[in-house]
């Protein structure tokens, strides 16, 4: 098992530049989570995915934001354009349908914009 | 919705001390409550559950009690290692609702 593998690890880009961020989750979870984690606001969902389904995006922060899940094993977020204030860790999570199963993280993608 | 409210960190402890970290939710139906743990440099990662009223979740020396009475699922662990030094984050979910966490408590053990 893999686990839910992001990338890049780290992009540094300037403001006003697309940047795309990618997920793999771990084969056979239903279900897909975007997080930002900043230190002012703590762990943030931006949006989730029930097979591969947009279900709540009311966390995603403007229009600059969006989040896409092709097929079962994929997932991008970008945005265009960035900003500074974007700056944050981006978390992807997966997990399994039912509510007692655990969320498996990635271990995030550091964005900054300068 | 769903909400969680955890101690302000950071709690900071000598090895071998008693640990307490408070969580409190409130959750629309019957929630499965869980801890997560992030090290530096890293995404959380489950460290325990409890899916019932008075269930008690354990794992590496934590433990944590489902009180529905008291909408709690505080987080102890008898004596903590500088291995534990981590951000310690508290979790309600309501079947496959998405899942909210709370603002982190930051534990810090010196030796």
């Amino acid at each position: 098992d893999a686990g839910v593998i992001q990338s890049p690890r780290h992009e540094v880009t300037e403001m006003g530049q697309e940047v795309t961020l990618r997920c793999k989750p771990i084969s056979g979870h239903n279900s897909l989570f975007w997080y930002r984690q900043t230190m002012m606001r703590g762990l943030e969902l931006l949006i989730y995915f029930n097979n591969n389904v947009p279900i709540d995006d009311s966390g995603m922060p403007e229009d600059r934001f969006s989040a896409k899940m092709p097929n079962a094993s994929f997932s991008t977020l970008k945005i265009q354009p960035s900003e500074p204030r974007d700056s944050a860790v981006y978390f992807c999570a997966s997990n399994p349908q039912g509510a007692e199963s655990p969320l498996h993280f990635g271990n995030g993608t550091r964005l900054t914009v300068t | 919705g769903n909400s969680v409210t955890q101690m302000e960190g950071p709690v900071t402890l000598s090895e071998e001390a008693f640990l307490t970290i408070n969580c409190t939710y409130t959750a629309t139906g019957y929630p499965s409550l869980f801890w997560y743990v992030q090290y530096p440099g890293e995404g959380l990662q489950l460290l325990l559950k409890a899916t019932k009223a008075d269930d008690k979740g354990s794992n590496k020396g934590f433990e944590a009690t489902y009180r529905k009475e008291t909408t709690s699922f505080h987080l102890e662990k008898g004596s903590v290692q500088v291995s534990d030094s981590a951000v310690y984050f508290c979790a309600p979910r309501v079947g496959t609702d998405k899942l909210i966490f709370g603002t982190g408590t930051r534990l810090q053990v010196f030796p």
